[in-house]
């Protein structure tokens, strides 16, 4: 079974600086993508960013960047020059390639920006 | 383009009774899927829905049922509720899950 962890129940930022959300997960699966998801305090999840598993090439979207690590099976998210509307719960999940049809979330990061 | 929309919003229920919750999907989209979110268990899938055909289920009570009308429209219903139901039920819908899922508000669901 798949499992996905998120060990930083809480962060806070200052704006403008930069912030790492740490995500690791474990599978068996060779194939699979991986996501990042916000949810603001209006509880709609909105994607920030998607990797497959299969891309070396680290996914970038803007100001946010991943890195991932697949021996390690780990997955961080980059958050750079952190912004006021970057507050929110961030959920990294997995869904692997073979056709599960169901995300498996993480129990998510509540981060907290600054002014 | 309009997003996913859940009904209704907030729902306040009694023990034993049976909820039905309503999620269209954005237009196009064939596939539905529902999550459970609470502070103590995080989000959980419930099950998915692709063309009328639940494609997988999760790990939830069979109180729990769900289905998809043609017009990819979808309904989950608790049946026997209970306090622990109290969640919010987030609805999602894709073209392809394996790129990005486009989620609703949700429907917040008390049980009393």
């Amino acid at each position: 079974a798949q499992t996905v962890t998120q060990s930083q129940p809480e962060m806070s930022v200052q704006e403008a600086e930069t912030v790492t959300l740490s995500c690791t997960y474990d599978t068996s699966e060779s194939n699979y993508y991986l996501f990042w998801y916000k949810q603001p305090p209006s509880r709609q999840m909105i994607l920030v960013i998607r990797q497959e598993a299969y891309k070396q090439q680290n996914a970038t979207e803007n100001r946010f960047s991943v890195n991932f690590q697949k021996a390690a099976k780990s997955f961080s998210l980059k958050i750079s020059d952190s912004q006021l509307g970057d507050t929110a719960m961030y959920f990294c999940a997995f869904m692997a390639f073979s056709g599960t049809y169901k995300y498996i979330f993480g129990t998510g990061t509540r981060l907290k920006v600054l002014a | 383009k309009a997003g996913v929309t859940q009904t209704p919003r907030y729902l306040i229920k009694t023990r034993g009774q049976q909820v039905t919750l309503s999620c269209s999907p954005i237009s196009g989209h064939r596939s539905v899927s529902w999550y459970q979110q609470t502070p103590g268990q995080g989000l959980q899938f419930l099950f998915e829905y692709f063309s009328e055909t639940q494609r997988n289920k999760g790990n939830f009570p069979g109180r729990f049922s769900g289905r998809q009308f043609s017009n990819s429209r979808s309904e989950m219903n608790v049946s026997t509720l209970e306090l622990g139901d109290s969640a919010l039920y987030l609805c999602a819908s894709s073209m392809d899950l394996a790129f990005q899922a486009f989620f609703g508000q949700g429907t917040r669901l008390t049980v009393v």
